[in-house]
This record gives C-alpha cells, structure tokens and sequence, in this order.
C-alpha cells in the first residue's frame, strides 16, 4: 500500500523558514517523480514543485522560485521542501505526491507574526 | 501558462442520477505520444486526495466504473453514472501538459 507522510508543518513568522519532509513507501522511491502541492485554506490547489527520479532536475511555477527548494534522498525514501523567505501568501496545506497518483494526507504551514 | 476553467463552482444531484463535470483547457493537452496530459482527483473532508483519471480517460487502479473521463484537445468530462452518497466531493483537473502544472478551480458536487 502506497503511504506518504508529511511532516514539519507549524506556526512560522514572515521572513524566515521551514523544511518540510515526505517519508514514502509501498513503492520503488526511487522510479517516480515526486511533486509537491498546496491549498491554501477554502482555496483550490496549486503545483509547487517537482524533482525527477534522481533529483538532478527541479522545476518551480514563478511564486515560489527562488524562495523553495526541492531535494529527495532515495536512500532514505524522502523528499524535502525547503522554504525560505516565507510569505503569508504561503500559508496553505502542503501536500506531497508520488508522480500524480498518490498523495499524502498534507502538512499545514501557517505564516504569521 | 495552460488555463483551465471548470465552469460549474457547484453541481447539485440526486443518489443515481447522472452526472457531468467539464474542464476546459486553454490549449491543446495532445501530446505528441498521442495522450491527452489532464487527469482528475476527488477531495472528500478528512481523506486523503484521490486521483480518479489520467490521460482523460484511464481510470486509476480501484476506482469504480461509475467515474468515467472523456475528451480530447482542450475539452474534458468527468462523468459520474449512477452518484452514490461517498461521491459528494470536489473535483479538480489538472493539467501536466506543460509547467507549470495548474489545476482548474474544482467543481464541488452536492446533494439536491
């Protein structure tokens, strides 16, 4: 059975960071693509990140360049979102999901003083 | 970037009935392997996001009969034969065509 659990989720000011994790199993890691998503609350979702099988490719849509990391250890069967320089607009529900079939129950990230 | 519009904020229907929900897309979702880059996923309070179709029409593995996608170029449906009670949801398209990736703005279907 496919699980994904998110986790690192919290309370966090304007300006600083957040890492978030994804522990994955009952699947090969290593094979898919692993994406992160969000939903801000009573909103619909949007695509915040993407790394291929071997973490050698990343891509952003233009609101989190720059500011957001993506990375994954297929060792450990993780993948990570570093967020920096975070926003109030980046309050949301984070959701990590293996390629666009399975997604984890998601991790709630609020930014504010 | 690829819009899509999901025209229909709210759809409201009865246990058995019919339904349909329609994702327009800005361009063209044809690849040039001849698959149609849009799928589908149901979000239910509580659970966790269920995706529903891939390439508009190939229904993920465990997902009943009754939800079928169709459509081609920029217009898609999700048709839902037969709604039963856990079918009371929203449902979003997704487009991963291009990137970045967007989501239409869901469809919530309810109980009349």
């Amino acid at each position: 059975e496919v699980q994904l659990v998110e986790t690192g989720g919290g309370l966090v000011q304007p300006g600083r960071s957040l890492k978030l994790s994804c522990v994955a199993s009952g699947f090969t890691f290593s094979s898919y693509w692993m994406y992160w998503i969000r939903q801000a609350p009573g909103k619909g979702l949007e695509w915040v990140s993407s790394i291929n099988t071997d973490g050698g490719s990343t891509y952003y849509p233009d609101s989190v360049k720059g500011r957001f990391t993506i990375s994954r250890d297929n060792a450990e069967n993780t993948v990570y979102l570093q967020m920096n320089s975070l926003r109030s607009e980046d309050t949301a529900t984070y959701y990590c999901a293996k390629g666009t079939d399975y997604w984890g129950q998601g991790v709630m990230v609020t930014v504010s003083s | 970037q690829i819009t899509l519009t999901q025209q229909a904020e709210s759809l409201w229907v009865s246990p058995g009935e019919k339904v349909s929900i329609t994702c327009r897309a800005s361009q063209s979702l044809l690849y040039t392997d001849g698959k149609h880059y849009l799928s589908w996923y149901q979000q239910r309070p509580g659970q966790t996001t269920k995706a529903l179709i891939y390439h508009a029409s190939i229904r993920t593995d465990g997902v009943p009969t009754r939800f079928i996608g169709s459509g081609s170029g920029t217009e898609f449906t999700l048709s839902i034969e037969d709604v039963q009670p856990e079918d009371i949801a929203l449902y979003y398209c997704l487009q991963t065509l291009k990137k970045p990736y967007t989501f239409g703005a869901g469809t919530k279907l309810e109980l009349k």
